[in-house]
C-alpha cells in the first residue's frame, strides 16, 4: 500500500519566521515530488517540484529530498501572512506522467502577523 | 485562457439521484483526471484518461463512470449517488508533470 504522511497541524510561526513542512512516503521507487498550496475552498496550486536527492530552491521555498529515508520537506523562509495555507505532499512513481500520483492529507500552516 | 474549468461549482442531491460532473480544459493536455478530495484524507484519484478515447480506474472508481468525450472533455457520473460520496471533486489535467486542477465541485449527498 503505497501511502504519502503528513502532519495534519496546524503548525503556526509567527511573520519572517522558517515555516518546515515534513513528508515521508512508503513506496521506495517514487521518481518525482511535489509540493502543491490549497487556499480555504480553493484548488491545490504547485510550488516546488523535485526529482533528486538534495535541495532545490525557489525564492522562499527550499524542497529537500532524501530517498534514502524516504523523506521529503518543504522550507519556507520569511513566511508571510499569505502564505497560510495547507501544503500538500504529492509522490509519483512516474516521472513523464500523473497516473501513479498519490497525495498526503496536508498541512495547514498558519502565518502569524 | 481558462485552463481546466468545471461545472457545477456547487450540488445538491438527494440518495439515489444521478448527475454529470462536467470537466474542460483549453491547454490542449493529452491526459485529464478525476480526484475526490475529503477532510484528513487527501486528494484520491477516481479515474483517469490517458488519452482520447481512454479511460482507467485509479484508487477509488466504484459508483462512479467516466466518458473522455473529446480531448477537451472529460465528464464524470454518479448513476446513484450515495451519502458517502459527498465530497469535494477536482478535475486536472496535465501533459506531464505536474497537475493543473479546476476549481472544484463541491457535491452533497443528503
Amino acid at each position: 500500500q503505497k501511502e504519502v504522511e503528513q502532519n495534519s497541524g496546524p503548525l503556526s510561526v509567527p511573520e519572517g519566521a522558517i515555516a518546515s513542512l515534513n513528508c515521508t512516503y512508503s513506496d521506495r521507487g517514487s521518481q518525482s515530488f511535489f509540493w502543491y498550496r490549497q487556499y480555504s475552498g480553493k484548488s491545490p496550486e504547485l510550488i516546488m517540484f523535485i526529482y533528486s536527492n538534495g535541495d532545490k530552491e525557489d525564492g522562499r521555498f527550499t524542497a529537500q529530498l532524501n530517498k534514502a529515508s524516504q523523506y521529503v520537506s518543504l522550507l519556507i523562509r520569511d513566511s508571510q501572512p499569505s502564505d497560510s495555507a495547507t501544503y500538500l505532499c504529492a509522490v509519483n512513481g512516474l516521472v513523464d506522467n500523473n497516473n501513479d500520483m498519490r497525495f498526503g492529507a496536508g498541512t495547514r500552516l498558519t502565518v502569524k502577523p | 485562457n481558462a485552463g481546466v474549468t468545471q461545472t457545477p461549482k456547487f450540488q445538491v442531491l438527494k440518495t439515489g439521484q444521478s448527475m454529470t460532473l462536467q470537466c474542460a480544459q483549453d491547454m490542449n493536455h493529452n491526459s485529464m483526471y478525476w480526484y475526490r478530495q475529503d477532510p484528513g484524507m487527501g486528494l484520491r484519484l477516481i479515474y483517469y484518461s490517458a488519452s482520447e478515447g481512454t479511460t482507467d480506474k485509479g484508487e477509488v472508481p466504484n459508483g462512479y463512470n467516466v466518458s473522455r468525450l473529446n480531448k477537451r472533455e472529460f465528464s464524470l457520473r454518479l448513476e446513484s449517488a450515495a451519502p458517502s460520496q459527498t465530497s469535494v471533486y477536482f478535475c486536472a489535467s496535465s501533459e506531464r508533470p505536474p497537475l493543473h486542477f479546476g476549481n472544484g465541485t463541491r457535491l452533497t449527498v443528503t
